[in-house]
């Protein structure tokens, strides 16, 4: 069955931090990959997508991920953190072909201290 | 350009009533997606709509259901309302070209 786990329900980072969210997947085929951030009260955006192609891609607010086949994981990365960063963070695998629904995983809450 | 749009923002009901909640999708999308996100649940899908046919089913019963109009707007109907229906429901959009899902900032429901 699908799935997605992120393993860290909570992470605490200071400003100017660098920051790694982990995200494993399962799905027998060619995944599409997706972070999204919910910041409180608020719907969902997009950070950034993997589909195919280059495994490092660039998102929005200087959000990256890789994609590692090998390890079925696709890790959120920012080198330097920012306050406005604080959120809860989702990792989400694209099923069914076209995409036609999205399995997430539990989220990450991220808090930023100054 | 507009985003997904979601009305109410609020909506306050009582056990075993029903409630309509509704979508409007970014201009030129025409999938229509609703999630579902409970505390301690997550984020779970409900129901995909396309071109005015439901495409995919989650794993939620019948009281939950919808619709897609022709202009690609869409409506959520949860009837005979349970506690445990109290949520955010999110309603995103997509089009046909690009496999990228839109939210609107959701709909809170809440069951007295």
């Amino acid at each position: 069955a699908q799935s997605v786990t992120q393993p860290d329900i909570h992470i605490t980072v200071s400003e100017g931090a660098s920051l790694e969210l982990r995200c494993n997947y399962s799905y027998g085929a060619t995944p599409y990959l997706f972070w999204y951030v919910q910041s409180p009260g608020q719907g969902l955006q997009l950070l950034l997508k993997y589909f195919s192609g280059d495994t490092l891609v660039q998102g929005i607010k200087g959000f990256e991920a890789e994609f590692k086949r090998s390890q079925s994981s696709f890790n959120l990365r920012k080198p330097s953190v920012h306050w406005s960063d604080a959120a809860e963070y989702f990792c989400a695998v694209g099923v069914g072909g076209a995409t036609n629904k999205l399995i997430f995983g539990t989220g990450t809450l991220l808090a930023v201290q100054p | 350009e507009a985003g997904v749009t979601q009305s109410p923002t609020h909506l306050i009901k009582t056990r075993g009533q029903q409630a309509t909640l509704r979508c409007s999708p970014i201009s030129g999308h025409t999938s229509v997606y609703w999630y579902q996100q409970a505390l301690g649940l997550g984020l779970q899908f409900l129901l995909w709509y396309d071109e005015g046919e439901e495409r995919n089913r989650g794993n939620f019963p019948p009281r939950f259901s919808g619709r897609q109009f022709p202009n690609y707007s869409s409506e959520l109907n949860v009837n005979a309302l349970e506690l445990e229906d109290s949520a955010l429901y999110l309603c995103a959009s997509k089009s046909l070209a690009k496999n990228i899902q839109y939210f609107g900032a959701g709909t809170r429901l809440s069951v007295l």
